[in-house]
């Protein structure tokens, strides 16, 4: 079956640099999510996106913005890259929660960012 | 604020035996999901058990889900070393839109033996 797509999956930048995070969500979800998971930690919500239109908001920076385009497909921008940046970025998909259930969010693979 | 709380926070066994994993959270929830991790590799998805559900089997995993308690715990019987991993759960939080952002708990590190 098909997964979720990420891209890429390893990025190295520089302090002050900017990195465009790609995914591709699995055919007929409607629904991506973005998370960030530091060192040691759990992975924490940033932004969603249904249907083209940016459903929810975590603790997202400022620097970041994200949109989803007309196939579904999403990509995180972050500017002004600082060292905590780095991490490790989910995207996941799902089925869309209005029709009155949640669903499985299946995630990617993840694209680790490193900022030196 | 902490949604998921897992405990114990590393846990090690030997193969064959079986593991258990326990978390708790703090706010209604629509349903809870139980993700593996391996080191520094993605989130796979183990199970999802709603509100209404009480138990859930898949293959040798078994979810229980005690709405009044606030907790789930997660069986692992007949543990292999591939079994080996973070374990994560998360519960669903209704987002000002339609969707369903999760919040994670801070996982339990299995080690299994051989």
């Amino acid at each position: 079956a098909a997964g979720v797509i990420q891209s890429p999956r390893h990025l190295i930048k520089e302090k002050r640099e900017t990195a465009t995070l790609k995914c591709y969500p699995i055919p007929r979800h409607d629904t991506v999510y973005w998370y960030q998971q530091g060192p040691g930690q759990d992975p924490q919500f940033l932004i969603s996106f249904y249907e083209k239109m940016q459903s929810d908001k975590g603790s997202i920076p400022d620097r970041f913005s994200a949109q989803q385009f007309s196939d579904y497909h999403s990509e995180l921008n972050m500017s002004s890259l600082e060292l905590g940046d780095s991490a490790l970025y989910f995207c996941a998909s799902s089925l869309d929660g209005n029709r009155g259930l949640s669903y499985e969010q299946y995630f990617g693979p993840g694209t680790r960012l490193t900022v030196t | 604020s902490q949604q998921g709380e897992e405990d114990p926070q590393a846990l090690s066994i030997q193969e064959g035996e079986n593991a258990t994993m326990n978390c708790s959270y703090k706010t209604s929830i629509n349903n809870l999901q139980w993700y593996r991790q391996n080191s520094g590799r993605g989130l796979v998805h183990l199970i999802l058990i709603r509100s209404n559900e009480r138990e859930k089997h898949s293959g040798r995993l078994r979810v229980t889900l005690d709405t009044s308690k606030k907790s789930s715990s997660l069986l692992i019987t007949a543990s292999r070393a591939a079994d080996t991993a973070s374990y994560f759960c998360a519960t669903d939080n209704k987002g000002g839109g339609s969707n369903y952002k999760l919040t994670f708990g801070k996982g339990t590190l299995l080690t299994v033996n051989p």
